[in-house]
């Protein structure tokens, strides 16, 4: 019964540096999101993928973001040259479609720990 | 834009007592509205959801009910526990993006002491 997991939990990158933040959705779920959780602040949407498929980018904050999910499973959240203002906890969620789990929480997404990004 | 608007914390409550967290909205479509906690470490979790208006969401012994006419979703509980001291996000779905994006506010630091 496994969760969403991302990693790596905590990522300390100097600035100008390549990062790279992984998500593994749970088993068959078809959506996944990515959100940006900045400090004292509530999580903003970044991108959403449908399978391997991304429908949504409107999001990402500038062409440094780039976010691939190849297999429509495992996603993977690349920032090229790091700016302090990425710093930020990086969620990663998916989410069965509609009609698959609990008809209750149906559009539920399952949310993972989060990874903390940190730009010296 | 769609935006949710909720009150500052953090909230300092005594176990047992009352617990109100508000939460107002603004969507161009009609939304759905959501409760999402994020305890110590952990991943955000959905507490409680309503779809339409006048729908009561509850769970864990907290509620939230849906008012189409003062846009408002407001969280409650009638007696707090410790465990209950979390952050708690307002959020909202609208049926024109295809429920594929979750607006949240801010979120409401809540600490409950013994």
């Amino acid at each position: 019964g496994a969760g969403v997991s991302q990693s790596p939990r905590y990522k300390v990158a100097k600035r100008g540096q390549d990062v790279a933040l992984r998500c593994d959705p749970i088993s068959g779920h078809v959506s996944l999101f990515w959100y940006q959780q900045a400090l004292g602040q509530g999580p903003e949407f970044l991108t959403y993928f449908q399978n391997e498929a991304q429908l949504d980018k409107s999001g990402l904050p500038s062409d440094r973001f780039f976010a691939e999910r190849p297999e429509g499973s495992v996603s993977t959240l690349k920032i090229q040259r790091t700016q302090q203002e990425d710093s930020a906890v990086y969620l990663c969620a998916s989410r069965p479609l509609p009609g698959q789990g609990l008809v209750l929480f149906r559009n539920e997404q399952f949310f993972g720990p989060g990874t903390r990004l940190t730009v010296l | 834009g769609d935006s949710v608007t909720q009150m500052e914390g953090p909230v300092t409550l005594s176990e047992e007592a009352f617990l109100t967290i508000n939460c107002t909205y603004t969507a161009t479509g009609y939304p759905s509205l959501f409760w999402y906690v994020q305890y110590p470490g952990e991943g955000l979790q959905l507490l409680l959801k309503a779809t339409k208006a006048d729908d009561k969401g509850s769970n864990k012994g907290f509620e939230a009910t849906y008012r189409k006419e003062t846009t408002s979703f407001h969280l409650e509980k009638g007696s707090v526990q410790v465990s209950d001291s979390a952050v708690y996000f307002c959020a909202l779905t609208v049926m024109n993006t295809g429920f594929q994006k979750l607006v949240f506010g801010t979120g409401t630091r809540l600490l409950v002491s013994p």
